[in-house]
């Protein structure tokens, strides 16, 4: 079993739409978690970061941890064509080798006008 | 503007040859990565170097090489001994804060090799 597993997609929606990315998990010392944007042919950029569990929102993004079932989601709300890229989603335990993150294969994610 | 660098943007490589690909930061992170994603796989982390003149092998070390002779560089020799080197190479930095959640990774623009 892979540490982070991430459904590769495609996922395809209309523009406005809500969508929902996921990522399932099996270590229980994960306490760091972070979403990464890569557009095609570019380097991954920090979306969105949370430590343990609980919400955070950073405009039409909001990222949720739900420690106890090892799962962790991003939300982007009024979807727009510029949102198409792949969504990586990655973790890291607490003092765990300096930078060693775990990451899902990525979401291909296709907004259309 | 503190970022990354890396270079050749696009490598053609020859079976047999080997190429270097160069990483540099200028963001003074301690810490520098390298991985490699293919379609569907994720990033996939070769080589990591916490401090200058020290590097660990990562999940996927076979066939590279690395060195960190300055703070700023972390160059990645990929040899003819890897046996599918075909793939996108993303270097990344972080700081040096290990227990910081906010210990989060930088990452370059990429350097896509194909072997023709």
């Amino acid at each position: 079993q892979k540490e982070v597993e991430q459904d590769p997609g495609p996922l395809s929606v209309p523009e406005g739409a809500i969508v929902s990315l996921n990522c399932t998990y099996s270590n229980s010392a994960f306490q760091y978690f972070m979403w990464y944007r890569q557009y095609s042919r570019k380097g991954p950029e920090l979306l969105m970061y949370t430590y343990s569990s609980g919400n955070k929102e950073d405009g039409r993004f909001t990222a949720q941890v739900d420690k106890s079932s090892k799962y962790i989601s991003l939300f982007i709300r009024d979807s727009q064509p510029s949102d198409s890229a792949t969504y990586l989603c990655a973790m890291r335990g607490r003092g765990s080798t300096l930078g060693r993150l775990y990451f899902g294969r990525g979401t291909q994610l296709t907004v259309w006008p | 503007d503190g970022g990354i660098t890396q270079s050749p943007k696009y490598l053609f490589r020859k079976e047999g040859q080997n190429v270097t690909l160069s990483c540099e930061q200028n963001l003074n992170h301690d810490a520098m990565y390298w991985y490699r994603q293919d379609p569907g796989q994720g990033l996939r982390l070769i080589y990591y170097s916490q401090i200058v003149n020290d590097f660990q092998k990562g999940d996927i070390a076979e066939g590279y090489s690395v060195s960190r002779e300055k703070k700023e560089s972390f160059p990645l020799t990929v040899t003819s001994a890897q046996k599918n080197p075909t793939a996108f190479y993303l270097c990344a930095s972080s700081s040096s804060d290990r227990e910081s959640g906010a210990n989060v990774l930088t990452f370059g623009a990429g350097s896509r090799l194909t072997v023709l």
